[in-house]
C-alpha cells in the first residue's frame, strides 16, 4: 500500500518569512496530493491540492510542487503571518482507490 | 450552512462500554469516512461508504463497527474489544466521480476519552 512520510515534524519561522513542508510517496500510482491545516480542536482543512497533470499550483501565499519522478511534492507558504501556525499534514490517492494516505503532520509555528 | 457536523465534540466513557459517534453531512455527498487522530500521529482510516448500506473496513478497523441506513448519516460504534479507544475521531465526505470527487471535507471532530 501507500507510504507518505512528510519532513519536518516541527517548524518554527519568523512571522513574514517563507515556510516549506516536504513528503514523499511510494506508490508511483497515486496521482492525487491534498494539504490539509488542522488547528488545535478542530478537523483538518483542506488548503490546496495538486493532481499529477501538473507540476505546481498558487493560490495566494501557499503553492504546492510535484515532482512525480522523484516522488515527492511539497507545501510552500509565503509571506507567513501569526494565522498560519497550525498542523499541516500532506496525503497521497490514487483516483481508482477511495483511501487517502496521510502524512504524520508538521506543526509549524510563526514567532511575531 | 452547508457542511459536516460531529457530536457531541467532547464524550466520556467507562471502560468496557460500548459508545456511538455521530456524523451527519448536508453535502449531498456520497461517500464518508472515519479517521482515528492520535497525538503526532497522522490520521488512520477505520471505515469508509460509498453508498447507502455498504461499507468497507479501513486500516484500523477492529474494535469499531458503523451503519450507513441514509446517504446524510454514518454512525461509528466504539466497542468494548477496542483496546485503546482513547482518540479525536474525525468524520470525512467527498463525492464520487467528476472533477471535484477526490476532495474530503472533515467535520470538527469528536474527542473521546475512556477510563
Amino acid at each position: 500500500g501507500e507510504n507518505v512520510e512528510q519532513h519536518p515534524s516541527t517548524l518554527s519561522v519568523q512571522e513574514g518569512d517563507s515556510a516549506v513542508i516536504k513528503c514523499t510517496y511510494s506508490d508511483s500510482a497515486s496521482n492525487y496530493f491534498p494539504w490539509y491545516k488542522q488547528e488545535l480542536g478542530k478537523g483538518p482543512q483542506l488548503i490546496i491540492d495538486i493532481r499529477s497533470n501538473v507540476g505546481e499550483k498558487k493560490d495566494q501565499r501557499i503553492a504546492v510542487t510535484l515532482n512525480k519522478t522523484a516522488k515527492h511534492f511539497s507545501l510552500h507558504i509565503t509571506e507567513t503571518q501569526p494565522e498560519d501556525s497550525a498542523v499541516y499534514f500532506c496525503a497521497a490517492k490514487n483516483f481508482g482507490n477511495e483511501k487517502l494516505t496521510f502524512g504524520t503532520g508538521t506543526r509549524l509555528t510563526i514567532i511575531p | 450552512d452547508g457542511g459536516i457536523t460531529q457530536s457531541p465534540k467532547y464524550l466520556f466513557r467507562k471502560e468496557g462500554q460500548n459508545v456511538t459517534l455521530s456524523c451527519e453531512q448536508n453535502l449531498n455527498h456520497d461517500a464518508m469516512y472515519w479517521y482515528r487522530q492520535d497525538p503526532g500521529q497522522g490520521l488512520r482510516l477505520i471505515y469508509y461508504s460509498q453508498i447507502v448500506n455498504d461499507f468497507q473496513k479501513g486500516d484500523i478497523a477492529e474494535g469499531y463497527s458503523v451503519s450507513r441506513e441514509k446517504k446524510e448519516s454514518f454512525p461509528l460504534t466504539v466497542t468494548s474489544a477496542q483496546k485503546n479507544p482513547t482518540a479525536f475521531y474525525l468524520c470525512a465526505s467527498s463525492t464520487m466521480g467528476g472533477p471535484g470527487s477526490y476532495e474530503q471535507y472533515f467535520g470538527p471532530g469528536t474527542r473521546l476519552t475512556v477510563t
